[in-house]
């Protein structure tokens, strides 16, 4: 079985600041990699999504991805980041055979401050 | 893309009430979840609707607690049957297109509050 662990609960930073946001997953078959932003109360929209081919995955709002199989990690990256971006943001993972299934990590509450 | 609408968004319930949740699709699709965030934390898979036939619950959930329709390819309902305040939660409808292979769109939610 799948699973994912997001290693920051919290990160707090500055407007125009990068930021990164750590996923790691342990799957024992291959498997397809999300990540998703929640806002205020509001459902989950997806950012981006790994497949498959290029390692380096480019989403919606500036977002960019990295899938590292040798290190298992699917960590979230933005260069310059804005109010807006204050959200919660979930990794997840499906595992290919598995009906879809998504199994979510505890999730990163970003704050952007100004 | 899929556009998923959910009813009610939000509902204060008494406990040892019922409370049924719609999930509507604006088309076909493939494959529907429900899933349940409780406060603060993340999500957590429930089942998957399956059109025409029972669900499929994961671990820890049950047919009796969380029954679940799906009689078309575009519609499912959610029962939150017997509830406690334990089961004050967020849950989210999800669906797979048959044009977006792999990728689930979400609902809105439903705020659920038993007190």
């Amino acid at each position: 079985a799948q699973s994912v662990t997001q290693l920051d609960s919290q990160v707090p930073v500055f407007e125009e600041a990068p930021v990164e946001l750590r996923c790691n997953y342990s799957s024992s078959v291959s498997v397809y990699l999300f990540w998703y932003v929640q806002y205020p109360n509001q459902g989950l929209q997806l950012l981006l999504k790994y497949l498959s081919g290029s390692t380096l995955v480019k989403g919606i709002n500036g977002f960019e991805a990295e899938f590292n199989k040798s290190q298992t990690s699917f960590h979230l990256r933005k260069p310059s980041v804005h109010i807006s971006d204050t959200a919660e943001y979930f990794c997840a993972v499906s595992e290919r055979g598995n009906d879809y299934k998504l199994s979510f990590g505890a999730g990163t509450t970003v704050t952007v401050r100004a | 893309s899929a556009v998923i609408s959910q009813k009610p968004s939000r509902d204060i319930c008494q406990r040892g009430t019922s409370l049924t949740i719609q999930c509507q699709v604006d088309s076909q699709v493939t494959m529907m979840f429900w899933y349940r965030q409780q406060p603060g934390q993340s999500l957590t898979l429930i089942a998957t609707a399956n059109q025409g036939s029972e669900a499929t619950y994961e671990s820890g959930f049950v047919i009796d607690k969380f029954p679940i329709s799906r009689p078309n390819l575009t519609f499912s309902t959610l029962t939150v049957s017997n509830m406690s305040p334990e089961d004050s939660s967020i849950y989210l409808c999800s669906a797979i297109s048959s044009e977006s292979y792999n990728e689930q769109f979400f609902g809105p939610g439903t705020r659920l509050t038993v007190l």
